[in-house]
């Protein structure tokens, strides 16, 4: 049984390009989240989907970030024209509505 | 709106000693809350959640709906206890969100 699984586990790039960062739920998981966890601020929301519909992007930090989900299954955070600010650890969760969370192991990212 | 406040970034205690980090909510719908846990290069984990009402790892948390709080305690701290805490508040629409985590250091 595969976990959440996030792609790809490191990405550093360049200051202005943009990126797409992936994630796999556990199949059949309804919610999907997004969190940003950067050193001494926490685990930030970003926004977070029931089926394929984002009820909240409330979190999203500028208009640089967006993502999707398709299916009801894979999900895709896309940050355009990254800055520096941008580095941190990216967090995907899925969970059925009342269920537990499960994380995966993150995207590291490096805007140099 | 919701919020979840961790008052304390880290929390330093000798082995065997009680712990206990602090966690309060504002929501005004009926929440669940949860504590998740970070151990050094592991995946952020469920430690407990409200609802169960179990122990879990020797830890227990009760929600207190009239001091809004949900604090995580532990009667004698283990070396292993040593990880990110973070506290989580889940809405009546599914968002789940977290505090600012605490970083517990047990010594032995």
């Amino acid at each position: 049984g595969a976990g959440v699984s996030q792609s790809p586990s490191n990405k550093v790039t360049e200051k202005g390009k943009d990126v797409e960062l992936r994630c796999d739920p556990i199949s059949g998981h309804t919610a999907l989240y997004w969190y940003r966890q950067s050193l001494g601020q926490g685990l930030e929301f970003l926004i977070y989907f029931q089926g394929n519909s984002a009820p909240d992007k409330s979190g999203l930090p500028s208009d640089r970030f967006s993502a999707e989900r398709t299916g009801g299954s894979v999900s895709t955070l896309t940050i355009q024209r990254t800055q520096q600010e941008d580095s941190a650890v990216y967090l995907c969760a899925s969970s059925l509505d009342n269920g537990e969370a499960f994380f995966g192991q993150g995207t590291r990212l490096t805007v140099v | 709106a919701q919020r979840v406040t961790q008052p304390e970034k880290l929390l330093s205690v000798f082995k065997g000693a009680p712990v206990e980090l602090k966690c309060n909510y504002s929501y005004s719908g009926s929440p669940e809350l949860f504590w998740y846990v970070q151990y050094s290069r592991q995946r952020l984990q469920l430690l407990l959640r409200h609802i169960s009402r179990e122990s879990i790892k020797g830890f227990t948390a009760d929600l207190n709906k009239g001091e809004t709080s949900f604090h995580l305690k532990k009667p004698f701290a283990q070396e292993e206890d040593s990880a990110m805490y973070y506290c989580a508040l889940r809405r009546n629409d599914y968002k789940l969100s977290f505090g600012a985590g605490t970083t517990v250091t047990v010594r032995a």
